[in-house]
């Protein structure tokens, strides 16, 4: 079955640096999200993607964040200038035209220091 | 705003009992979708179950069943004869279909353990 994978699982980077997360969404999908967990908090909506362009971006999603689709296969979450708060777990998720089921990654864990 | 209350943060089960996660959401909406999705440790999140705000009848899924409650917009899920593969994180999600059509919104999540 087919399934949406993120790469990398685990990323560190050193504050202020620009991080890019991977997403390789479930081919014949039209709808593209990113979501991420702050250790014990919620699932938060970030960002969704429609038809090469942003559809919905929550307040989280300001202009240290920016999202791709380089390739047609590829989904990308790019953070600028990371803070220690980027510090999370982030979700990729894709859902099919006419569904209303998202289908989501394994997630990267995203350590700041 | 939509807001979706998991007040579980925790719960166990023995193998072969029921046990209920409990959700609760609050909305202005009267259309909307309701969905149940459990993330194994270190696996991606996948769905359970799924309920359609307009539908009277819960919705069920072999050993899974929902019990909506629309008026008290609660959404509880019933895990019957629980197995150990059941041991997971359980986030209870809804999806407006009027406004902000595409975004989910997720409770905290309800860590479910499985004693043998």
């Amino acid at each position: 079955e087919p399934e949406v994978t993120q790469t990398p699982s685990h990323q560190v980077t050193q504050m202020g640096q620009e991080v890019i997360l991977r997403c390789v969404p479930i081919s014949n999908h039209l709808y593209f999200y990113w979501y991420r967990q702050i250790l014990g908090q919620k699932v938060e909506f970030l960002v969704s993607f429609y038809n090469n362009e942003i559809s919905e971006k929550s307040e989280i999603f300001d202009d240290q964040f920016s999202v791709e689709r380089p390739d047609g296969s590829n989904f990308t979450l790019k953070i600028r200038s990371t803070k220690l708060e980027d510090s999370a777990m982030y979700f990729c998720a894709s859902r099919p035209g006419g569904g209303n089921e998202q289908y989501f990654g394994p997630g990267t864990r995203l350590t700041v220091t | 705003a939509q807001t979706v209350t998991q007040s579980q943060p925790e719960m166990s089960v023995q193998e072969a009992e029921t046990v209920t996660l409990s959700c609760t959401y609050d909305t202005s909406e009267s259309d909307y979708y309701l969905f149940w999705y459990k993330q194994p440790p270190s696996r991606q999140m996948i769905l359970v179950i799924r309920q359609e705000a307009y539908k009277q009848q819960n919705a069920t899924e072999n050993r899974f069943s929902v019990n909506f409650q629309k008026a008290a917009k609660s959404f509880s899920l019933k895990i019957s004869d629980s197995q150990l593969g059941d041991a997971a994180m359980y986030f209870c999600a809804y999806r407006s279909l009027q406004y902000n059509f595409n975004k989910f919104y997720f409770g905290s999540g309800t860590k479910l353990n499985v004693k043998p």
